[in-house]
């Protein structure tokens, strides 16, 4: 099976930050990998598919980039609605479409 | 408008079984593969598994093959998670997902609102 190991597990930061979070696979997995939010109570919504693709409806701040193994989600000014817990997921080893373990964003 | 709606919170006791459902609209609900996803109090996503209503192919991720069963009802654009047996270990909230897929990767674009599950003695 192919793990996803987010890093960090937590994060602090202030409105107006820039903030990347990292995402390692176990094996190579080309471009396949998603990004998602999800805020306490709700379901997760999509923000990056294909390592860098934004989804329709996501502020342009939200980024993502990397191939292979490593890959990064990058918020380039944080805003008050970010602060939320982030998933990376891969989508090469169907249907084993694993998650990372998440990322809590909260407020410094 | 693409929806996904589940059904309600359920609470059981331990050893019963449950099916919970997650309702399909506005598109195709045979042409997407659709997926559900648990989250255990407190804790992260975990893929479970995924089903092509179209003819029903599905498939397991280790982790629960043997532990529940998905299905569907393409007459109803409905899937279905069921339990034969359930534990204390099943409380969490269930999601369903439809799978989308552009040229170059697939995700999970729409999700259902999640249906929580509490067994307890």
């Amino acid at each position: 099976d192919i793990q996803m190991t987010q890093s960090p597990s937590s994060l602090s930061a202030s409105v107006g930050d820039r903030v990347t979070i990292t995402c390692r696979a176990s094996q190579s997995i080309s471009s396949y990998l998603n990004w998602y939010q999800q805020k306490p109570g709700k379901a997760p919504k999509l923000l990056i598919y294909a390592a860098s693709s934004l989804q329709s409806g996501v502020p342009s701040r939200f980024s993502g980039s990397g191939s292979g193994t490593d890959f990064t989600l990058t918020i380039s000014s944080l805003q008050p609605e970010d602060f939320a817990t982030y998933y990376c997921q891969q989508s090469y080893s169907t249907p084993r479409n694993s998650f990372g373990q998440g990322t809590k964003l909260e407020i410094k | 408008e693409v929806q996904l709606v589940q059904s309600g919170a359920e609470v059981k006791k331990p050893g019963e079984s449950l099916k919970i459902s997650c309702k399909g609209s506005g598109y195709s609900f045979t042409s997407y593969w659709i997926g559900w996803v648990r989250q255990m109090p407190g804790k992260g996503l975990e893929w479970m598994g995924i089903i092509y209503p179209g003819d029903s192919d599905t498939r397991y991720s280790p982790s629960f093959q043997g532990q529940v069963t998905i299905s569907a009802d393409k007459s109803i654009s409905t899937a279905y998670l069921q339990w034969s047996s359930l534990k204390a270990s099943d409380t969490a909230m269930y999601y369903c997902a439809r799978r989308d897929c552009s040229s170059t990767s697939c995700y999970m674009g729409y999700w259902g609102q999640g249906t929580l599950v509490t067994v307890s003695s």
